[in-house]
């Protein structure tokens, strides 16, 4: 079974400086993808980046990034000058083919403090 | 543009009663979607639905029912709610379905349905 393990549940960063959220999935198929998302608290699950397994090159979305390390199973997550509306759960996810339909698995997240 | 759409946003039952989530999407998505949120535990797949007429089991189906009405609309029933049923449900959609791959890999969800069961 696929599965999505985030190792820290909670972590903190001082604002402007950068932070790492760490994420490992476990998958036999080759063709994938992979994402992060973020839930403030209004609830609201906010997509913030997306990777596909079969391209080398590490997504980016402004002040977001991944490091995408197929072989290790590893994909995590950086943001860079951190800001204060960056407090919030953020969940890795992993998209598997299932029986011809498609469904996300999750990992259980990581809280993210933000420091004035 | 309402994207998802869950009714209502929140809920307290009573052990026992019954009740019935709704979720409506109006993006013509093939894919819906029930979770549950539990602290500590992220959002754990309850149901499925490929497509209209077809419905599957996710990690944690078990005192759950669904119907996918049409291809806009995905409810989940409690029929005999139990303290243990206490959570954060979301709805959500994507593009890709049963027999039709997508690229937009992107699925969207709903605003939430806390419930608490007394």
């Amino acid at each position: 079974a696929q599965t999505v393990t985030q190792s820290q549940p909670e972590m903190s960063v001082q604002e402007a400086e950068t932070v790492t959220l760490s994420c490992t999935y476990d998958t036999s198929e080759s063709d994938y993808y992979l994402f992060w998302y973020k839930q403030p608290p209004s609830r609201q699950m906010i997509l913030v980046i997306r990777q596909e397994a079969y391209k080398q090159q590490n997504a980016t979305e402004n002040r977001f990034s991944v490091n995408f390390q197929k072989a290790a199973k590893s994909f995590s997550l950086k943001i860079s000058d951190s800001q204060l509306g960056d407090a919030a759960m953020y969940f890795c996810a992993y998209r598997m083919l299932q029986g011809g339909s498609e469904k996300l698995v999750f990992g259980k997240g990581t809280k993210l403090t933000v420091n004035p | 543009n309402a994207g998802v759409t869950q009714t209502p946003k929140f809920q307290v039952l009573k052990t026992g009663q019954s009740m019935t989530l709704q979720c409506a999407q109006d993006m013509n998505h093939n894919s819906m979607y029930w979770y549950r949120q539990d602290p500590g535990m992220g959002l754990r797949l309850i149901y499925y639905s490929a497509s209209e007429g077809t419905t599957d089991k996710g990690e944690v189906p078990n005192g759950y029912n669904v119907s996918r009405l049409n291809k806009r609309e995905f409810s989940l029933r409690l029929e005999s709610a139990a303290p243990s049923q206490t959570s954060v449900y979301f709805c959500a959609s994507s593009e890709a379905g049963q027999g039709v791959p997508s690229q937009n890999t992107e699925a969207f969800f709903g605003q939430g349905t806390r419930l608490t069961v007394v």
